[in-house]
């Protein structure tokens, strides 16, 4: 069965605090995604990865970045954490393919205070 | 407008009962259809994908109409465990699955 590891559960950071959520998958799948979550808004995607040190920006990418040096690992960065980033954050990843569906990571609560 | 539209409930149906969700999407060139559920502080997971000439899945089915950009799923016989948001989910992208999720409609199977 295919597993996608988020690093933390909860996490509580301030404001201004460079943040890294990580996520590893163990099913050598070539594309990996990071969205957030909020009441209202569903989700969104934020950074996506269809390769190894390669990275496109989703939907809402102004705040974060991300680093793919390994396959089975993508990382999300909040450059200088803000009270508007606080949020359930979702990593997936997927084969290429019409009809491979996305495994998601159990998700990380992020509260920044 | 938006690409993927739900309407986000909440549906409260006794169990036993027959509900049916829609969903819209902006973009006639999308290619693949999902139907993920999501129950209350847990991860998304898929549900079915839904093809042209519809599926079904025991007491689910997907259906989808191309000219009028719209999918539907239908539940059949509700059961308490089947209370969950469910997404509709669409991808352009061509397989990469760079997909747009709706808002989701929640579910909430009475006793």
């Amino acid at each position: 069965d295919v597993k996608v590891t988020q690093s933390s559960r909860y996490l509580v950071k301030r404001t201004g605090e460079k943040v890294f959520l990580e996520c590893v998958q163990d099913m050598d799948h070539e594309n990996m995604f990071w969205y957030r979550q909020d009441p209202g808004l569903g989700l969104r995607l934020i950074y996506f990865s269809y390769d190894v040190k390669m990275k496109e920006k989703g939907d809402i990418p102004e705040g974060y970045s991300v680093s793919r040096e390994k396959k089975e690992r993508f990382s999300l960065i909040l450059e200088s954490a803000s009270t508007n980033q606080t949020s359930m954050y979702l990593c997936a990843s997927s084969k290429t393919g019409m009809d491979s569906p996305l495994h998601f990571g159990n998700g990380t609560r992020l509260t920044v205070t | 407008r938006k690409e993927v539209e739900q309407d986000p409930g909440p549906f409260n149906v006794p169990e036993g009962a027959t509900v049916a969700f829609n969903c819209t999407y902006s973009n006639s060139a999308s290619q693949s259809f999902f139907w993920y559920r999501q129950d209350c502080r847990k991860e998304p997971k898929l549900l079915m994908s839904v093809y042209s000439s519809g599926n079904e899945d025991g007491r689910f089915t997907a259906q989808l109409n191309r000219a009028s950009q719209y999918i539907s799923l239908l539940i059949r016989d509700s059961k308490l465990s089947d209370s969950a948001t469910y997404l509709c989910v669409v991808d352009d992208s061509g397989g990469y699955q760079k997909v747009t999720f709706g808002i989701g409609t929640k579910l909430q199977v009475i006793p």
